[in-house]
């Protein structure tokens, strides 16, 4: 969805480094969401963030941060990656009103860690 | 626990066929339910989601799907299969009484063979 979008698109890196994934979104959305995608596992939710001051623990938190940089910029941080964060990451967003609003994903980005 | 299974990871169905992708449901209250889309190297997009009232829910590109309180179900139908809906589909819920966030099922890819 061009109104989402994530950079960078595709990343391979080395265990140790620190790696930031980015995200817009032009849909004028206060909520955003950080998943990760393993074949067989689906989508896993990572932090999300219902506004600029908020920040949230998803499911699988632990050795993830975020930053909410603005209201339509969310970045997630792997502050020394690991084999096991190889995976599909994808930055969602949904609308005011119910929690349960449809989410809106961008693209994903291709995490590989060595 | 919240969860939501998906019990076939690979559905094939003949082109012009009637195709049912399933999924079933564990949520504490009233569960909203949806189903995504997924295509290749794209983030997931939303098909249809039921909320309340009436259990048959219609969406897009000619979808529906049946909420099944007393069988805790929601399975994804379409009455003539095309090829161009070979992709990936994942069920998701949204509890009603704890939710903040959604879970999803861990997918099931379509084939649908010419």
């Amino acid at each position: 969805d061009a109104d989402v979008t994530q950079t960078p698109r595709n990343r391979i890196t080395k265990t140790g480094k620190r790696i930031m994934l980015e995200c817009s979104q032009t849909k004028g959305h206060d909520r955003m969401y950080w998943y990760r995608q393993d074949p067989g596992l689906g989508l896993r939710l990572i932090y999300y963030s219902f506004d600029v001051k908020d920040i949230n623990k998803g499911e699988i938190s632990d050795g993830y941060s975020v930053s909410r940089q603005a209201q339509a910029k969310f970045s997630l941080s792997l502050e020394s990656a690991i084999p096991n964060q190889t995976a599909l990451y994808f930055c969602a967003t949904s609308g005011l009103g119910s929690l349960y609003n449809e989410q809106f994903f961008g693209p994903g980005t291709r995490l590989t860690v060595l | 626990a919240q969860s939501v299974a998906q019990p076939e990871d690979q559905v094939n169905v003949a082109e012009g066929n009637p195709l049912t992708v399933k999924c079933t449901y564990s949520v504490s209250g009233n569960p909203y339910l949806f189903w995504y889309v997924q295509y290749p190297n794209r983030g997931l997009q939303f098909l249809l989601k039921y909320i309340t009232g009436d259990n048959l829910v219609k969406g897009s590109y000619g979808f529906e799907a049946e909420f099944n309180k007393s069988q805790t179900s929601f399975h994804l139908k379409k009455p003539s299969a095309l090829v161009s809906d070979s992709a990936l589909y994942f069920c998701a819920v949204f509890p009603s009484n704890t939710g903040n966030q959604f879970y999803f099922g861990t997918g099931t890819s379509l084939t649908v063979i010419p």
